[in-house]
This record gives structure tokens, sequence and C-alpha cells, in this order.
């Protein structure tokens, strides 16, 4: 099973300051990596796939990058409504497909 | 817009039964793959199980193998779990995902208790 390790576990920050998240697999997943959002008492939003794109709607303040074992996801400029926990997940060829134990970002 | 609604959640004793249900709306269910998966405070979001869109080919966590069982009626548009042998670690948040690149679209989950 490839292990997800998220860092750092709570991150402190103010509107407007930029955020780096960590995510490193226990193996190699290519370009099978994912981030989500979730905020309290709601499902995970998609914000990013295969590493680097996208998802629907979700604003260019979000960027993701990596490959092989090391993912980042970058948040150019904190927003009000932001401030939730990140889940990385792999969804590589061969299952378990498994999540990182997430990274809460927090008002300072 | 893509929706997808769960049902079947409860509290059930250990050793009982249970079956999740996941209706499906806004796209063309059986092109997709569908993921179960649930959530807990302690850990986190964990991978249950997946069914390709015919239904043919299913995959399990360890810690379910034997005891759940994925399947899919794409005339009815919808996705379950039954859940057998039910243990006090089952419980958790469960959830129903769409699998298109990523897990791109989740419901809003259905709460399962394992309780005497």
């Amino acid at each position: 099973e490839i292990v997800l390790t998220q860092s750092p576990g709570t991150l402190s920050l103010s509107p407007g300051e930029r955020v780096t998240l960590s995510c490193r697999a226990s193996q190699s997943v290519g370009g099978y990596l994912a981030w989500y959002q979730q905020k309290p008492g709601q499902a995970p939003r998609l914000l990013i796939y295969g590493a680097s794109s996208r998802a629907t709607g979700i604003p260019d303040r979000f960027s993701g990058s990596g490959s092989g074992t090391d993912f980042t996801l970058t948040i150019s400029r904190l927003e009000p409504e932001d401030f939730a926990v990140y889940y990385c997940h792999q969804y590589g060829s061969s299952p378990p497909y498994t999540f990182g134990q997430g990274t809460k970002v927090e008002i300072k | 817009e893509v929706q997808l609604v769960e049902s079947g959640g409860g509290l059930v004793q250990p050793g009982g039964s249970l079956r999740l249900s996941c209706a499906a709306s806004g796209f063309t269910f059986s092109s997709y793959w569908m993921y179960w998966v649930r959530q807990t405070p302690e850990k986190g979001l964990v991978w249950v199980s997946r069914i390709n869109n015919d239904g043919g080919s299913t995959s399990y966590a360890d810690s379910v193998k034997g005891r759940f069982t994925i399947s899919r009626d794409n005339a009815k548009n919808t996705l379950y779990l039954q859940m057998n042998s039910l243990r006090a670690e089952d419980t958790a948040v469960y959830y129903c995902v769409r699998k298109y690149m990523a897990a791109d679209y989740w419901g809003q989950g259905t709460l399962v208790t394992v309780s005497s």
C-alpha cells in the first residue's frame, strides 16, 4: 500500500498569505495525485488532479506541482474561504487508492 | 448538475448488516467508475471499494474484503454497498464518489454507526 504523508499537520496563516502544502508518497505514483479541500460538515471537493490540472471551477490561485513521490499544493493568496483541511490522494492503476492524513489551514 | 445522494446509513449492532445506496443524477452513470470512501476523525479518509462502469470489475480494501460487496444498477442509476459482519471499526461517514481522472464528485455522506 502506498502511504501518503502530508506536512505540516497544521498551518496558522493570515488572509493574503501564500501557502505551500506538501505530500510525499512512499513509492512513485507517477502523476496520479489529486488534492481536495474539505470544510466542516461538507464532503471533500476536488481541487487538483493529475498533480497539476485544476478541476472545473477552481480558482487559479490554487496550483499543484510534482511527480513521482513529491507533490505540492500552492495557494498563491489565501482568501477567507480557503481556511479548511486539505488532503492529497493517489489513484494510480492498482488499488488500494490512499489518502494523506490532511493539513489543516487555520486562521492565525 | 452532478448529484450523488447516499442513503441507508444508521445504527447497527456488531455482526449486523446494512445496505447503502447512492442515487446518481446529472451525468451518464453507466459511463463512470465509482468508489465508496469512508471517513472518521481518527483515520481520516479511507478508500473502501471501487467498481468499473459495467459492474464487471470490483476491488476492495483489505479491511472490508469478504464482508462488503459493491454493486451497481445502471438502469436505475444507483450504486450499492452491501455491508455484512459489521464491526465497531466500520463506524464512519460513507461517501459515494464518482471516479473521473480522480474522485471528482462526492455525495454528502451517510453515517454508519456500529454499536451495541
